[in-house]
Formats: structure tokens, sequence, C-alpha cells
């Protein structure tokens, strides 16, 4: 079965610092893996999709097949980025059902 | 965002009662799910939709049924609410299977 792994509960960084978010999966087929963000009082929002490759917000996450892993990053913390992060494994042929992590909440303190 | 819509935002009801939550969706997508949140589960799949009267399971389905009767309706309904499924309950649509999920606002649930 599958899983997603998000070792920390919650993550604590200075604002300007740089930001690095862990995932870990656990799926034997090809995987596509996502990252959302929920703010403060707002739905659950799509941030990354690893198969756009693309950098929204000024995050990046880069597939690492051989690490099992997805890290989110963000060179330069902002305030704005304070908000509860979900990691997200999408299973091939599974009807585009979603594993979620356990979800990291970002603090960027000033 | 995504035209979704979750009701009731908020409901508190009473342990054997049942209770049905809707999802009303104005994007025409085919996909539908139910999640809920719960502190260190993040989100689980209680069950989903690929069409019109076409559901499946999720990972925690017992004690959920589920109907979609049109595109834009996705109903989730405790039979018999218990302790256990006080939770944040999402709904997510997709276009498609290929497709990213766009969530709604969700509905808090309580059952005392």
């Amino acid at each position: 079965a599958q899983r997603v792994t998000q070792p920390e509960k919650l993550l604590s960084v200075f604002k300007g610092a740089p930001v690095e978010l862990k995932c870990n999966y656990s799926y034997s087929g090809s995987p596509e893996l996502f990252w959302y963000v929920q703010y403060s009082r707002q739905r659950l929002q799509l941030l990354l999709r690893h198969i756009s490759r693309e950098s929204i917000k000024g995050f990046t996450a880069d597939l690492n097949k051989g690490e099992t892993s997805f890290h989110l990053k963000k060179p330069f913390a902002q305030e704005e980025d304070s908000a509860m992060y979900y990691c997200a494994l999408g299973v091939t042929g599974g009807g585009n059902k979603l594993t979620f992590g356990t979800g990291t909440q970002l603090k960027v303190e000033l | 965002d995504a035209g979704i819509t979750q009701s009731p935002r908020h409901k508190v009801t009473e342990t054997g009662t049942p209770v049905t939550l809707r999802c009303h969706q104005t994007e025409n997508h085919r996909y539908m799910y139910w999640y809920r949140q719960d502190p260190g589960h993040g989100l689980r799949l209680i069950h989903y939709s690929y069409g019109v009267k076409d559901t499946d399971k999720g990972e925690v389905s017992d004690g959920y049924s589920v109907s979609r009767s049109k595109t834009e309706d996705f109903l989730l309904t405790l039979e018999s609410a218990t302790s256990s499924q006080t939770s944040v309950y999402f709904c997510a649509i997709s276009a498609d299977r290929d497709q990213p999920q766009h969530f709604g606002d969700g509905t808090r649930l309580s059952i005392l």
C-alpha cells in the first residue's frame, strides 16, 4: 500500500531563511506527487505538481525516485508562507485517488 | 477558486442520528471525492465518484455511504453517527483522472 511521510509536524524558520519541507513516499508504481497548502481559514489549494515542474510563489520541488522523496523548498521564507503544507501521492490507474501525509505547519517568524 | 460549495459548513449532532453532507460543484467535473481531516492523520479518502451513479470506497469508508444522482452533487451520509466521526470533511473535484483535485471549504462536524 502507498504511504506518504512528512516527518515534521511543525517547522519554524525566520523570515528570509531557506525553507525545506520534507516528504517521503512509499509506492511500488510510478508516482504522481503534489504539494497542497492550507492558509489559515482558507481551503486547501494546489501548490505544486511534480509533472508540471513549475515554481509557484517561489516554491520548487523535485521528485527524487532514488530516495523516494519530494521535498518542498524555497530559498527565502516570507511571512505569508506561514501555513499548513500537505504532500500527497497519486496512484496511477487508481481513479486519481490521493494519499496525503499528515502535514507540516510552517511558521515564519519575523 | 473552483466552484465548490459544501453544506452545511458547521453541524453539531448527537450520537446515533443520521447526517448528510452535501457537495455541490458548478465546474461539470467528472470526479468527486470526500475526505476527512483529523489531527495526526492528514486527509483520508472516504469515498469517491467517477461519474453519475458510479462510486467507490476509499481508505476509511466504514460507517459512510455516498450517492451521486447528478453530476453536480455528491452526498455523504453517516447512517448512525458516532463520536469517532467528529471531524472536518472536505469535498474535492477533478476534471478527469489525470487532473489535479480542487477542494471545497470543508464542513466541521461534531458528534456529541
